[in-house]
């Protein structure tokens, strides 16, 4: 079992539609969590943390469920400029994984 | 917030050389830093752990006398790429975090470099 797992998707959405990832993770130890998003050919860029209790930025909502040992990201109202690859991040001491991206297109 | 410059943006070098990557930590001190590799529709692997002032912690697979890594400062690691060959032709990024906040060391996210596209001709 890969210690991050990722549906990689691709989702293909329409313009204004809600659309969900989720992560799940194998190390029940793991301390924090992360969501980032990777344009094409370019740095992964920190889109935002998730904490405990969940929470919201904007149209973005991160939640974690240590008891299943997953993560999830939800993207309200999607614009075309959210289409990337989004990964999910999950660290343990100082140690970083990435899970393989999840590809969301989204269409006008 | 946390910027992490990496440089060179791209380099194109000749079979058998060396190509050096900096990666510096420009507004915080990051005592760890990251170094990744991405090919063409594939996701980030991790090829090493550079920690200041002590040997990087290489992934299993990546060779450690072929991918130097150098962590001399707070402030600054460098990967360089001994005796290039095309199938190194990658995108190499790296990251660095800093310190984390309350009680917990590790809950600071990374910041990544602009990242480095080396093609070996």
């Amino acid at each position: 079992r890969k210690e991050v797992e990722q549906d990689p998707g691709p989702f293909n959405v329409p313009e204004g539609a809600t659309v969900a990832f989720n992560c799940t993770y194998s190390n029940s130890a793991s301390q924090s969590f992360f969501w980032y998003r990777q344009d094409c050919r370019k740095e992964p860029k920190l889109l935002m943390s998730v904490y405990s209790s969940g929470n919201e930025d904007g149209r973005f909502t991160a939640q974690l469920n240590r008891a299943s040992q997953y993560i999830s990201l939800l993207i309200r109202d999607s614009k075309l400029s959210d289409s990337a690859t989004y990964l999910c991040v999950v660290n343990l001491n100082n140690d970083m994984r990435f899970g393989a991206g999840t590809r969301l297109t989204v269409k006008p | 917030g946390a910027v992490v410059s990496q440089h060179p943006s791209w380099v194109i070098c000749k079979s058998g050389t060396s190509v050096k990557i900096e990666c510096r930590s420009l507004d915080f001190q990051a005592t760890t830093m990251f170094w990744y590799r991405q090919f063409p529709k594939q996701s980030l692997m991790l090829m090493a752990t550079s920690n200041e002032g002590s040997k990087a912690t290489y992934e299993q697979g990546v060779e450690k006398d072929k991918f130097l890594i150098n962590h001399a400062s707070l402030t600054l690691s460098t990967l360089t790429v001994t005796s290039a060959h095309p199938e190194d032709s990658s995108f190499y990024i790296c990251s660095a975090r800093g310190l984390g906040t309350g009680a917990s060391p590790y809950n600071s996210p990374l910041h990544f470099g602009n990242g480095t596209r080396l093609t070996v001709t």
